[in-house]
């Protein structure tokens, strides 16, 4: 099984902050990472597929960048909506995984 | 415009068997790149992936939930069911499906859920 860690588990940012969250596979899945907004009560929201492809209509603050095992999630100037908890998921072997999650709250 | 609902019971017994069915309508799972699959979250827990269904009728599993799981497809109502048996009070949890986008490129394939259900919510209580 790949194991996915993200880090951190929890950030406190302010709006208008750059912020990063990184991903990492216990070995090799080339670009095979997506990445997920969840906010409270509510369904998962696709982000980011293939690494660093952005999602239709997904706005363009967001970006994603990495393959083989490191991969980040950057936020270039965070918006009040944009605080949620945030997962990656590995697409390259047949059962994927999601990463433990990173909270993202408002400072 | 896709849509996904999931439906079964609210609550389960333990060692009883849970039935889910999402029902979907926006595509066709006889479309090739397209699958449906399953994951759950615990009450403030991280998402879980349980198993995907291909339109080809591949079937995937979580490797640590594999022999609990079975997935099914019927084309024609659009519908797929997720059964899995012994369920336990570590089973509580919402159950999502979502609809599953596959694509190659640059010889390489690539997967990712685009859409979701609202999820339901399983308890597992005596």
């Amino acid at each position: 099984d790949i194991q996915m860690t993200q880090s951190p588990s929890s950030l406190s940012a302010s709006v208008g902050d750059r912020v990063t969250i990184t991903c990492r596979a216990s070995q090799s899945i080339s670009s095979c990472l997506n990445w997920y907004q969840q906010k409270s009560g509510k369904a998962p929201k696709v982000l980011i597929y293939a690494a660093s492809s952005l999602e239709s209509g997904v706005p363009s603050r967001f970006s994603g960048s990495g393959s083989g095992t490191d991969f980040t999630l950057t936020i270039s100037s965070l918006q009040p909506e944009d605080f949620a908890t945030y997962y990656c998921e590995q697409c390259y072997t047949t059962s994927h995984s999601f990463g433990q999650g990173t909270k993202l709250e408002i400072k | 415009q896709i849509t996904l609902k999931e439906s079964g019971p609210t609550l389960v017994k333990p060692t009883q068997t849970l039935t889910l069915t999402c029902t979907f309508s926006g595509f066709s799972l006889s479309t090739g790149g397209v699958g449906v699959g399953w994951i759950r979250q615990p009450p403030g827990k991280a998402l879980e992936w349980l198993a995907l269904v291909y339109w080809d009728d591949d079937k995937r599993y979580s490797p640590s939930l594999k022999s609990r799981l079975s997935i099914t497809k019927d084309t024609s109502k659009n519908l797929v069911v997720l059964t899995m048996t012994n369920m336990d009070p570590v089973d509580t949890a919402t159950y999502f499906c979502a609809h599953l986008r596959g694509f190659d490129s640059s010889a390489y394939y690539f997967e990712y859920f685009q859409h979701w259900g609202q999820g339901t919510l399983v308890t597992v209580s005596s």
